[in-house]
Parts: C-alpha cells; sequence; structure tokens
C-alpha cells in the first residue's frame, strides 16, 4: 500500500466550477503537506504547504488537512483554463523532509 | 523559494552509457533531494543528498547505478550509469528552502535506446 493515495482522475470541469482534490496517507508521522502543480513537459510547482492539521487560503487555492482522518484537501475556485495540469498531493516527516507522493490527479478544465 | 536549474534539459542516449545530471540553485541550501518520475507515474525519491556526507539512497536504488555528488551547498549531480530502456524517465531535483518548502527543478527527460 502506497503511504499517499490520490485518485488520478482525470477530473473535467467547467470554468468557474469548484476543483476538489483530495488524498489520504497511512503514516502518521507525517507533519508536512504539500500540493504541487505540474503542467505537461515542466517540473512540479509548489503550490501549498501546511504543516500539521489546519487550512490555508492564498487567492483562489484553499488547502486543507485533518491529521485526525488522514486526509488531505485542495479546492482551486472559480476554475480557470490555466488552472488544466496534473496536481500532486506529497507529505513528509519532520525528521527527514522526504516526500512521499499521490499519484497525481489530471485537471482538465473546459472554457 | 529557490531557483533551481538543470543540465541537460532532454538526452537521447544509447543502452549501456552513462549520462551526468547537473543541478544548480541560486542559494545556499543544506538539503537536496533526487527524484524520477517514470512515464505517466508520479515522483519517487532516489536519494537525498546533503553536503558534506554521504548521499543516502531509498529502497531499489543504489550508488554504483545513480553515484551521486555534492561537492557544495548550491551544486549536485547525478549519473545514470550503464542506462538501459528502463531508465527513460524524469529525473528531477529539488532543495528545501525556508521552512520545510520543497521546490523542484524543471527536470531532464531521459530516453535510453
Amino acid at each position: 500500500q502506497k503511504e499517499v493515495e490520490q485518485d488520478p482522475g482525470p477530473l473535467s470541469v467547467p470554468e468557474g466550477a469548484i476543483v476538489s482534490l483530495n488524498c489520504t496517507y497511512s503514516n502518521s508521522a507525517f507533519q508536512y503537506f504539500m500540493w504541487y502543480r505540474q503542467y505537461s513537459r515542466k517540473g512540479p510547482e509548489l503550490l501549498m504547504y501546511t504543516y500539521s492539521s489546519g487550512n490555508k487560503e492564498d487567492g483562489r487555492f484553499t488547502a486543507q488537512v485533518d491529521k485526525s482522518s488522514k486526509y488531505i484537501s485542495l479546492f482551486i475556485r472559480d476554475s480557470q483554463p490555466s488552472d488544466s495540469a496534473t496536481y500532486l498531493c506529497a507529505s513528509a516527516g519532520s525528521n527527514d523532509y522526504k516526500l512521499s507522493f499521490g499519484a497525481g490527479t489530471t485537471v482538465t478544465v473546459r472554457a | 523559494s529557490a531557483v533551481i536549474s538543470q543540465k541537460p534539459s532532454r538526452d537521447i542516449c544509447q543502452r549501456g552509457t552513462s549520462l551526468t545530471i547537473q543541478c544548480q540553485v541560486d542559494s545556499q541550501v543544506t538539503m537536496m533531494f533526487w527524484y524520477r518520475q517514470q512515464p505517466g507515474q508520479s515522483l519517487t525519491l532516489i536519494a537525498t543528498a546533503n553536503q558534506g556526507s554521504e548521499a543516502t539512497y531509498e529502497s531499489g536504488f543504489v550508488i554504483d547505478k545513480f553515484p551521486i555528488s555534492r561537492p557544495n551547498l548550491t551544486f549536485s549531480t547525478l549519473t545514470v550509469s550503464n542506462m538501459s530502456p528502463e531508465d527513460s524517465s524524469i529525473y528531477l531535483c529539488s532543495v528545501i528552502a525556508g521552512d520545510y518548502e520543497q521546490y523542484f527543478g524543471p527536470g531532464t527527460r531521459l530516453t535510453v535506446t
């Protein structure tokens, strides 16, 4: 069993919709939680990062972590065609920072 | 944040040869990592490369196949040795900047024929 599970999708939404992405993890030692956006043929771009449980908001993006249920979420409001990409969740422990990645969810926002 | 560059950006190599990938960071960082992303797959950690110590490899990756150098706090190399078509992947370096944020380079796309 992978340490981080993510539905690979694909996910297709109309422009302006809310995109909801989720991951679950199994390692209780994970303290750091990241969301990356990866466009085709590019490296992953760090979108959001959180430490431990809680919510974090940055513009149209909201990241949530619920450590009690080992659940990680990313919400994209007012989605745009430029948001079309693969979104990767990742988690790491506090002692080594080695990231375990989910499979990535491919998102298409239709104009 | 950190700005990371990698060379080469892509290469096509013959089976049995070796390729050295360079990773350059615009600031001094202690922790650097090398990941592999196979076609259509997510990222898998190859090794951790901290300056002043030997690289530590994850299960399934060995130093003879993926030797790593970390001569200073802004630079590292990963060599893919004795390549086979199964080594065709994107190889990415990453660094820890700030408290714990991890940033990635653009990747090196390797095709082995």
